[in-house]
């Protein structure tokens, strides 16, 4: 039941940037973006989140539309390390019985 | 500060037994979330305790249950393992619970995990 759609894979060339797209295009006007990485078996970490801003911190960007329907998560200068699946995640749900569910992740394979 | 802790991080059983785990989250945290993750089908939401309190499940089986005690840290157990609860189950904690009207971001921390095996 998750809210967010992501392309299943891209890859990008190390030293490059790297842009990831997500389209959650039923957020609600209060709801928050996330996302988190998994490097393989490893719990998730999280990266950044926003509302309606841009934001930026020293793991990455998040660039939100202005009509929120989607946002790209972009990492400046990918490393061999950036290789990951990336969640782009919101809450499910209503009240209580809220959640933040997460879906399939795009897989980012950066190359040397 | 300490982050999540996970225990045990491995663990071998067979069909039939019940396992518990251990989550203690970070000090200071009050929610506690629990996911499975498998390779089919992802990270799976099991539930999520905040003060003690179940505050949502996810859809799994009665099989699966947690609590949460007085200092914050939480236990799941699964009971009559099948060979389908293998997977790695991840705990994380945050400050607030998940739940609208809840003013702010809730960012989650995981841990590490627990990695089940079911022969």
């Amino acid at each position: 039941d998750a809210k967010t759609t992501q392309p299943p894979s891209m890859d990008c060339a190390e030293g490059r940037a790297a842009n990831l797209p997500c389209n959650h295009s039923t957020i609600s006007g209060n709801e928050y973006v996330y996302w988190y990485r998994q490097i393989h078996s490893q719990g998730p970490q999280y990266i950044i989140h926003g509302l309606k801003n841009n934001e930026t911190n020293e793991m990455a960007s998040l660039i939100i539309t202005e009509d929120r329907k989607s946002s790209t998560l972009i990492l400046p200068h990918a490393t061999l390390r950036d290789t990951a699946v990336y969640y782009c995640i919101v809450r499910v749900g209503t009240g209580a019985n809220s959640k933040l569910t997460f879906g399939k992740g795009i897989t980012l394979s950066v190359r040397p | 500060k300490a982050g999540v802790t996970q225990t045990p991080r491995y663990l071998i059983k067979t069909r039939g037994q019940q396992v518990t785990l251990s989550c203690s989250p970070i000090s200071g945290h009050r929610s506690v979330s629990w996911y499975q993750q498998t390779p089919g089908q992802g990270l799976q939401f099991l539930f999520e305790y905040f003060s003690e309190t179940q505050r949502n499940k996810g859809n799994f089986p009665g099989r699966f249950s947690g609590r949460q005690f007085s200092n914050s840290r939480s236990e799941m157990n699964v009971s009559t393992l099948e060979l389908g609860d293998s997977a790695l189950y991840l705990c994380a904690s945050s400050q607030k619970p998940t739940a609208t009207g809840v003013i702010g971001a809730n960012v989650l921390t995981f841990g590490a995990g627990s990695r089940l095996t079911v022969l």
